[in-house]
């Protein structure tokens, strides 16, 4: 267990539609970071929130979106969802950003998103 | 930009016995970090081993060592006494020191441990 929660597990929605994808980080991390793993593209980074900032940005569509909360967590938006979008999506998180970090990240489970 | 490149789609092994998993990369950057991570069935990421690109020292943790050539940028994972339960695509990934958490990551490779 790598102490990332990532909710839902399983989700299947039609084309046009939004959803919501949510992650608990491990106790005490601070950064955030979300990845999209598809048959097409393989993983790639999306984006990266620190303590409640935008950090960097990746791969990520103008239909997507994301925040970091006072708690920590995060939410991955995505809105007027294609078949392409059907992925796995990762969150990971770390402690730290920075010189300091070593990189590694703690990924989730992932949220396995269909779209029909 | 960064590329990582792995040329094995998919490998197997017998249990007990040793394969290496091959990767490359390209970088501009000097420091940066290399990671293999696997990924089993049930899909998690899971952190197999790490290199730091300034450390000239192979990393080992177990039965996992990596041979690091960074002239070469070749960065190949080798797992020792393969058990059952290293069956697992296999990703190698780079982060570059200066956007530390930003993974890339290559395609994978699908390892099979069979008795």
């Amino acid at each position: 267990d790598s102490g990332v929660t990532q909710t839902p597990k399983h989700l299947i929605t039609a084309t046009g539609q939004r959803v919501t994808l949510r992650c608990s980080p491990r106790s005490g991390d601070l950064s955030v970071y979300w990845y999209q793993q598809s048959l097409d593209q393989g993983l790639q980074f999306l984006i990266q929130y620190y303590n409640g900032e935008e950090r960097a940005k990746g791969n990520i569509l103008e239909r997507f979106s994301a925040q970091q909360f006072p708690d920590l967590h995060s939410e991955l938006n995505l809105s007027s969802l294609e078949l392409g979008d059907s992925a796995l999506y990762f969150c990971a998180s770390s402690a730290k950003t920075g010189a300091r970090n070593t990189g590694e990240l703690f990924f989730g489970e992932g949220s396995r998103l269909t779209v029909l | 930009a960064q590329t990582v490149t792995q040329s094995q789609p998919e490998m197997s092994v017998q249990e007990a016995e040793t394969v290496t998993l091959s990767c490359t990369y390209d970088t501009s950057e000097n420091n940066y970090y290399l990671f293999w991570y696997k990924q089993p069935p049930s899909r998690q990421m899971i952190l197999v081993i790490r290199q730091e690109a300034y450390k000239q020292q192979n990393a080992t943790e177990n039965r996992f060592s990596v041979n690091f050539q960074k002239a070469a940028k070749s960065f190949s994972l080798k797992i020792s006494d393969s058990q059952l339960g290293d069956t697992a695509m296999y990703f190698c990934a780079l982060d570059r020191g200066s956007t530390l958490g930003r993974l890339y990551f290559g395609r994978g490779t699908q390892l099979t441990v069979w008795p």
